[in-house]
């Protein structure tokens, strides 16, 4: 059964730093694609970046971009999301979620889409 | 940017009813494969989004047949041909055509 299990929000100031991790088991970690989402309170759902199996990024959503650095550790079953110069506007719950599938033998080519999610953390940005 | 545009924003519905809900592309999400590059997903209340759609018009597994997709050009249409109770939520289609990925602004499904 896939479980996603996402941790490490927390309230922050503006301008700190958090690192979320994203737990996996039930499948075959390092043959996915991952994507981490995120919605800011009473709004709607936001793309924030994907990476591949081999911990290459797919791209990184502007509002984002120089400041998240996202990773993997494959023999961990792991997704990070390094946070820095955090913002009011980061607020919200922050998703994990399982994306394509790409084994040494086989490769899903078709569009992406995504079947499961984590529960999500809570991050909070606020003086 | 590819943006996509969902409406109605709000959508009160009867159970027993059907309801439809459309999502406008502003370009084309035809995969190389033939196939749409669209999504939709459910987020019932308090809970994580759960895939309903792929593919633009392929049922997900253990999604019930009364929800299906369809496509025309850049316009994608989710319709459920009976609402339930359990129906509740807001409804997202989603773009993966190209990053960035794209939702619409997302329809609430209430009933009546």
């Amino acid at each position: 059964q896939v479980h996603l299990e996402e941790s490490g929000g927390v309230l922050v100031k503006p301008g700190g730093s958090l690192r979320l991790s994203c737990a996996a088991s039930g499948f075959p970690f390092g043959e996915h694609y991952m994507t981490w989402f995120r919605q800011a309170p009473g709004k709607g759902l936001e793309w924030v970046a994907s990476i591949d199996t081999r911990g290459r990024i797919l791209d990184y959503a502007d509002a984002v971009k120089g400041r998240f650095t996202l990773s993997r550790d494959n023999a961990e079953n792991s997704l990070f999301l390094q946070m820095n110069s955090l913002r009011a506007e980061d607020t919200g719950i922050y998703y994990c979620a399982r994306g394509r599938y790409c084994g040494t033998v086989t490769c899903y080519t078709g569009a992406e889409y995504f079947q499961h999610w984590g529960r999500g953390t809570l991050v909070a940005v606020s003086s | 940017d590819i943006v996509v545009t969902q409406s109605p924003l709000s959508l009160p519905v009867t159970p027993g009813e059907p309801a439809s809900i459309s999502c406008r592309s502003s370009q084309s999400l035809l995969y190389s494969n033939g196939y749409n590059s669209v999504s939709w997903y459910l987020q019932k209340p308090g809970q994580s989004p759960q895939l309903l759609i792929y593919l633009a018009s392929h049922r997900a597994s253990g999604v019930p047949d009364r929800f299906s997709g369809s496509d025309s050009g850049t316009d994608f249409t989710l319709k459920i041909s009976r609402v339930e109770a359990e129906d509740v939520g807001v409804y997202y289609c989603m773009q993966t055509l190209q990053t960035p990925y794209t939702f619409g602004q997302g329809t609430r499904l209430e009933i009546k």
